[in-house]
């Protein structure tokens, strides 16, 4: 499978934990991103990568939130000190350049 | 800023027949608009786009989208709905100066009955 692969699906931490999620992007593609689906709701951006470079970040991505893609390939999302708010589906997707943003199968997490 | 909204959270069709799904949207430039399909504990799957031409685009699965500028719209069709299209439909704009964020709908549950 080539596509966008998200590690790991399901993470169940508790409130105060930090967690970690990795993305592994299509091989080719040189952007990265990051968003978070809440229940019943559309995906949240939260920030996107070219190459390794940071270059955009939404307002949602809080102090606790950090995302990384040292080599400009796979890229981590860490939240520290999680919030039951925290809760949600975290998506990834990848692109080469502007072109259609393909996601991965996101990883869920739950805050108790 | 831009926006989504599909105004409808759920439209419900009998099989073989006809299928639209809505979805408007706002943007400052010039749009540009995708429609993704969600299926349960799956992440989003690419259907269509418009970009630029001709405003019936053609996408997988048998669906199609009509861009209508004046009336800032981007409904998803399908001519004859199959049981298997079920699932939870997104819309989404990337203004074209505004960098390269996807701006999401929140969503239309399409339920398609035998």
């Amino acid at each position: 499978d080539t596509g966008v692969s998200q590690d790991p699906r399901h993470k169940i931490t508790k409130r105060g934990q930090n967690v970690t999620f990795r993305c592994d992007p299509i091989s080719e593609h040189n952007r990265l991103y990051w968003y978070r689906q809440t229940l019943g709701q559309g995906p949240e951006f939260l920030t996107y990568f070219q190459n390794e470079a940071q270059l955009e970040k939404s307002r949602l991505l809080s102090d606790r939130f950090s995302a990384e893609r040292p080599k400009g390939s796979f890229s981590t999302l860490e939240i520290q000190r999680t919030e039951q708010g925290d809760s949600a589906m975290y998506l990834c997707a990848s692109s080469l350049g502007s072109s259609i943003q393909y996601f991965g199968a996101g990883t869920r997490l739950s805050v108790l | 800023a831009q926006s989504v909204a599909q105004p409808e959270d759920q439209v419900n069709v009998a099989e073989g027949n006809p299928l639209t799904v809505k979805c408007t949207y706002s943007v400052s430039g010039n749009p540009y608009l995708f429609w993704y399909v969600q299926y349960p504990n799956r992440g989003l799957q690419f259907l269509l786009k418009y970009i630029t031409g001709d405003n019936l685009v053609k996408g997988s699965y048998g669906f199609e989208a009509e861009f209508n500028k004046s009336q800032t719209s981007f409904h998803l069709k399908k001519p004859s709905a199959l049981v298997s299209d079920s699932a939870l439909y997104f819309c989404a704009v990337r203004d074209e100066g505004a960098g390269n964020m996807l701006t999401f709908g929140g969503g239309t549950r399409l339920m398609v009955k035998p």
